[in-house]
């Protein structure tokens, strides 16, 4: 099936730095959401966006939703052991099934 | 809220046998309800969605026979992998939908085939 492209597909950063990744599409959405999954469980949502342009934060985390609704970011601030993970995008049109990103895979050196 | 639980979370069986694995919405009432696979270091792929009290809808390349799906009620689907292969070990994952929110995700089962 589809996927999203996203990039980075892994990173490795230092404690306290800023992490950004980011999702592209060949298609339009009209709603973004952005999940964190650890080894073994099944994913978490992060945040969703529902509004091209849309800004959304959840504590340390900022999601975007692209203008031209085929993109999405995220950033985590000042990051922290326990954002190690996998990120996963997603897109959604109308209520249609989630199209998934590639994933990115964040591990933090102390 | 919003709680989606799946047993079990793993599972060790024999090439040829059969297994299921149930997703429950534990809080609310799940009008719809999907189940991904997952192989290592990749991405979730839909597999089918299942609405409560009719047959499941499958992607492109799913068996359906080899992956039987029941959504009996509002609060559980069940996935049967029959005759299973080593081929079929994966992580398996559930998610569940109230009318038309936002999907929540189980825990995932994880399933090896010997």
């Amino acid at each position: 099936g589809q996927q999203l492209n996203q990039s980075p597909q892994s990173m490795f950063i230092q404690e306290g730095e800023d992490v950004s990744m980011n999702c592209t599409s060949s298609s339009i959405f009209n709603t973004w959401l952005w999940y964190k999954q650890e080894p073994g469980e099944g994913p978490v949502l992060l945040i969703a966006l529902y509004k091209a342009g849309e800004l959304t934060s959840n504590g340390r985390l900022t999601a975007q939703f692209g203008i031209t609704r085929k993109d999405s970011f995220l950033n985590i601030s000042a990051s922290i052991p326990s954002d190690v993970g996998i990120y996963f995008c997603a897109g959604q049109f109308g209520n249609e099934k989630l199209t998934f990103g590639t994933g990115t895979r964040l591990t933090i050196i102390p | 809220g919003a709680v989606v639980s799946q047993h079990p979370s793993w599972v060790i069986c024999k090439s040829g046998t059969s297994v299921k694995i149930e997703c429950r919405s534990l809080d609310f009432q799940a009008t719809t309800m999907f189940w991904y696979r997952q192989f290592p270091k990749q991405s979730l792929m839909l597999m089918a969605t299942s609405n409560e009290g009719s047959k499941a809808t499958y992607e492109q390349g799913v068996e359906k026979d080899k992956f039987l799906i029941n959504h009996a009620s509002l609060t559980l689907s069940t996935l049967t992998v029959t005759s299973a292969h080593p081929e079929d070990s994966s992580f398996y994952i559930c998610s569940a939908v109230q009318a038309e929110e936002t999907q929540y995700f189980g825990p995932g089962t994880r399933l090896l085939v010997l």
